[in-house]
């Protein structure tokens, strides 16, 4: 069954470095979306893409993010210059076209900020 | 506003008990898509529902089912004679598909200890 991968599955980074996590989504699937969750936390929506261009975003995503698909397979989320607060669990999700509504998640990100 | 409250935020049963998962959401949308999550303690989130606002027929998967009732704004989930491995994170979400934007607004989620 196809499935969304992520790498690395743990990253581990000093305060003040760029970060770039990798997705890639289900093959013929349209749009792809990141999340993150805090420890312990609930899961939070960061931004969506679709046809080569930011969708919707949240107030986390400021611009120390950005996002990217850089060929016909990746989705890369960049955190510019991570901050301590950044540690969290990064999620990519994606999802067909419109008339199927579910957003398959893959296994995700550990991203560690110190 | 959208938002989506799980009251329990832990829950403890026995194995073969049965267990409900409450989930309350708030929308103004006429067309909305519910759902739920799960999350073992292996961390990846595992899809397991959607329900559309048009559908309220309730549905079984197995052990699994859900209750959705707009009335109430409440969609709970239903695991039947619970198993050690049905402990997780439990996360309702709501997507407000007809404003033009997709995003999952989720839960705090229920974690779920099921015991030996």
């Amino acid at each position: 069954e196809p499935e969304v991968t992520q790498t690395p599955s743990h990253q581990v980074t000093q305060m003040g470095q760029e970060v770039i996590l990798r997705c890639v989504p289900i093959s013929n699937h349209l749009y792809f979306y990141w999340y993150r969750q805090i420890l312990g936390q609930k899961v939070e929506f960061l931004v969506s893409f679709y046809n080569n261009e930011i969708s919707e975003k949240s107030e986390i995503f400021d611009d120390q993010f950005s996002v990217e698909r850089p060929d016909g397979s990746n989705f890369t989320l960049k955190i510019r210059s991570t901050k301590l607060e950044d540690s969290a669990m990064y999620f990519c999700a994606s999802r067909g076209d419109i008339g199927v509504e579910t957003q398959y998640f893959g296994p995700g990100t550990r991203l560690l900020v110190l | 506003a959208q938002k989506v409250t799980q009251a329990q935020t832990e829950i403890s049963v026995v194995e073969k008990e049965d267990v409900t998962l409450d989930c309350v959401y708030e929308t103004r949308d006429t067309t909305y898509y519910l759902f739920w999550y799960k999350q073992p303690p292996s961390g990846e989130l595992v899809f397991l529902i959607r329900r559309n606002s048009f559908d309220e027929q309730n549905e079984i998967s197995g052990r699994y089912s859900w209750n959705f009732q707009k009335s109430t704004s409440s969609f709970n989930f239903t695991i039947t004679a619970s198993q050690v491995v049905d402990s997780a994170v439990y996360f309702c979400a709501l997507s407000e598909a007809s404003r033009g934007t997709d995003k999952l607004i989720f839960g705090t989620g229920t974690r779920l200890q099921v015991f030996p």
